[in-house]
């Protein structure tokens, strides 16, 4: 069965810093892989997909996403964390089940805090 | 822009009560799914209707049913609602050939 691991559950980085969210999948064939981002109060918004391709995939509000095969890894990034990224960040991997249907596994989700 | 909108934000219910939570989406999308969002647990899908009519169950159907009349509205039902069932419930769309889901904001359940 698919899974998705975030290790992190709580992240704090200081405005302008680095940011870096693991996310580690468990699928035996390709995954399609997503990050979704929850502001407080709201619903998901996904940030970005993989599906194949370039293993560097771009996504919206800066961020960015590397496919790993070999560590079954889609860890997110940005280079210069706003203090308006706090806010928890869902990876999931999404695959068809034997039923036909697809079916997406979302992580526990990774909450981030950015102090000044 | 896709919308996916719900009923309430917040919802306050007794237990025992029968509760309804109702999602709409703007964007013809085939397939509707509910979930629930707890601290730790992520989201954990409860059921999904592929299309109008149909209802699949998820990971977690127990305590809950759903209704898909028409296309654009899929209705989460608590028949008997209880505390555990206290939650963050978020209702889902997309289109059926692709995986990307569009989410709405969000209901918070409180069950006392």
């Amino acid at each position: 069965a698919q899974s998705v691991t975030q290790p992190d559950i709580h992240i704090t980085v200081s405005e302008g810093a680095s940011l870096e969210l693991r996310c580690n999948y468990s699928y035996g064939a390709t995954p399609y892989l997503f990050w979704y981002v929850q502001s407080p109060g709201q619903g998901l918004q996904l940030l970005l997909k993989y599906f194949s391709g370039d293993t560097l995939v771009q996504g919206i509000k800066g961020f960015e996403a590397e496919f790993k095969r070999s560590q079954s890894s889609f860890n997110l990034r940005k280079p210069s964390v706003h203090w308006s990224d706090a806010a928890e960040y869902f990876c999931a991997v999404a695959m068809m089940n034997s039923g036909g249907y697809q079916k997406v596994t979302f992580g526990t989700g990774t909450k981030l805090q950015v102090i000044p | 822009d896709v919308k996916v909108t719900q009923s309430s934000r917040y919802l306050v219910k007794r237990t025992g009560e029968k509760v309804f939570l109702e999602c709409v989406q703007d964007m013809d999308h085939e397939n509707m799914f509910w979930y629930r969002q707890d601290p730790g647990l992520g989201l954990r899908l409860i059921y999904f209707s592929y299309d109008v009519k149909m209802k699949e169950k998820g990971d977690i159907p127990e305590g809950y049913s759903v209704s898909r009349e028409k296309k654009e509205r899929f209705s989460l039902i608590l028949e008997s609602a209880s505390t555990n069932q206290t939650s963050m419930y978020l209702c889902a769309s997309k289109v059926s050939a692709t995986y990307e889901q569009y989410f709405g904001p969000g209901t918070r359940l409180t069950v006392t």
